[in-house]
């Protein structure tokens, strides 16, 4: 298994430009998510799916979009790029959505430049 | 509001010194406490998942530690190769079926040779 993958591993935008995050997971899991490391904050959840077709929010979404057409890709749109979006970004994903504690795996992350 | 903080920032160790690393948290309702290892550069690598005060969990020269309060992750003999950022994590009752992790900021480990 590749576990969970990301592309690209660099991106420079500027101020305004729309690009695409692609993160895929080949272990058939239900769950995935993106978290955004900035430093000194810690890793913060911005959208996740329990399944194909369903995505909801975390706590900072706004600036991103996410949709989930297939178990195994989870892309994530900056919609018009912000110097704030600058960041490092993973993807991750879990077996299950049941109501016990399940494992999060991180895919390698993407780091973003907004100019 | 749900919190995670990580002691100390940095700790820079010679090889073989053994020591700990703290966690301590505020969660209204733990699910589940996570330990991630984070090389420069690279995503977070899962370590442990502890579930309950008084679990305990061991891999190689790691041993997490958990109470109600707080966790510690015990580096014993350490080499070099255990250098890395090591990141704690609550998984918290949420919104239905949404697995939010609460971060700490992460605890810088140096092992000098």
């Amino acid at each position: 298994n590749a576990g969970v993958t990301q592309t690209p591993k660099f991106q420079v935008l500027k101020t305004g430009q729309s690009m695409t995050l692609q993160c895929a997971q080949d272990m058939n899991h239900e769950y995935m998510s993106w978290y955004r490391q900035d430093p000194g904050m810690g890793l913060r959840l911005i959208h996740y799916s329990v399944g194909a077709g369903i995505t909801d929010q975390g706590e900072v979404p706004n600036g991103y979009n996410v949709s989930r057409s297939t178990t195994e890709d989870f892309p994530l749109r900056l919609l018009s790029a912000a110097p704030s979006q600058t960041s490092v970004y993973f993807c991750a994903s879990s077996y299950s959505v049941a109501s016990s504690a399940d494992t999060q795996y991180f895919g390698p992350g993407t780091r973003l430049t907004v100019l | 509001e749900d919190q995670v903080t990580q002691s100390p920032e940095a700790l820079r160790l010679q090889e073989g010194e053994s020591s700990s690393l703290n966690c301590s948290y505020t969660v209204s309702g733990l699910r589940g406490l996570f330990w991630y290892r984070q090389d420069p550069g690279k995503g977070p690598e899962f370590l442990f998942t502890l579930y309950s005060a008084g679990e305990e969990k061991e891999k190689e020269r790691l041993k997490a530690t958990l109470t109600k309060k707080e966790s510690f992750l015990h580096i014993t003999a350490p080499k070099p190769e255990d250098s890395a950022t090591y990141l704690c994590a609550v998984q918290a009752h949420w919104i239905e079926g949404a697995q939010k992790l609460v971060f700490g900021q992460g605890t810088r480990l140096t092992i000098n040779p």
